[in-house]
């Protein structure tokens, strides 16, 4: 599988938008880029993916660089609940993947301050 | 109960002794997935099951570790002989099958302490 790279930790003040950032410089043409998070004493949960374009949903947005060796997750407003690791995944989809894994990191822990 | 349900939510036995880990998926999800996750570590794959059969079963650490799921439903991870390394989160996941790019569904796992 192609390996991620994530920053060990960050902090945001609650509130104010937070960027995650994720390197994928190995990326093949068939990775799917997903984020989960994982809440304390929780087992992960999916935020979202994206291929090429950038996406949006009610929990965050994906930002895709264009040569699809980096990308950002975006949450817009930080909130205490948001404190959380966040992995970030490339889920290859092609028929000879094991397309069913997810390979994790160690992810992003991030601390959200009132 | 919507969710992936993970019985017990925490074990503690000792060294030598077998356990068993209960999960009851989504209802309707054919895929299910154990993954073990140690302290400061994401978490790490263990076995894939399609239905009733075991498709991948490579993250299994040693044949100390098995798993099974008869009615293509609930699934139990069985470990024998339990070592202190064996300390972890076992967390289960459930998804719609293969092929698709949908979300896997976990749920809280169970944390299991081997004294």
């Amino acid at each position: 599988d192609a390996k991620t790279t994530q920053p060990n930790s960050m902090e945001s003040n609650e509130e104010e938008p937070v960027h995650l950032p994720c390197n994928h410089s190995t990326i093949s043409g068939t990775d799917y880029i997903h984020w989960y998070r994982q809440l304390p004493s929780q087992g992960p949960e999916y935020v979202i993916h994206g291929l090429t374009s950038n996406v949006n949903n009610r929990m965050a947005s994906l930002a895709i660089a264009e040569d699809r060796k980096s990308s950002t997750l975006i949450l817009h407003r930080a909130t205490l609940r948001d404190a959380a690791v966040y992995y970030c995944i490339l889920r290859d989809v092609s028929g000879g993947g094991s397309n069913y894994k997810l390979t994790f990191g160690k992810g992003t822990l991030l601390t959200v301050n009132p | 109960g919507a969710g992936v349900s993970q019985t017990p939510s925490n074990k503690v036995t000792e060294k030598g002794k077998y356990v068993e880990l209960r999960c009851d998926p989504i209802s309707g999800h054919t895929a299910l997935y154990w993954y073990r996750q140690s302290l400061g570590q994401g978490p790490e794959f263990l076995i894939y099951f399609q239905g009733t059969g075991a498709a991948d079963d490579s993250g299994l650490p040693n044949d100390r570790f098995f798993a099974v799921r008869p009615e293509g439903s609930v699934s139990t991870l069985k470990i024998q002989r339990t070592e202190r390394g064996d300390s972890a989160v076992y967390l289960c996941a459930s998804s719609v099958p293969q092929g698709s790019i949908t979300e896997a569904f976990f749920g809280q796992g169970t944390r299991l302490t081997v004294v």
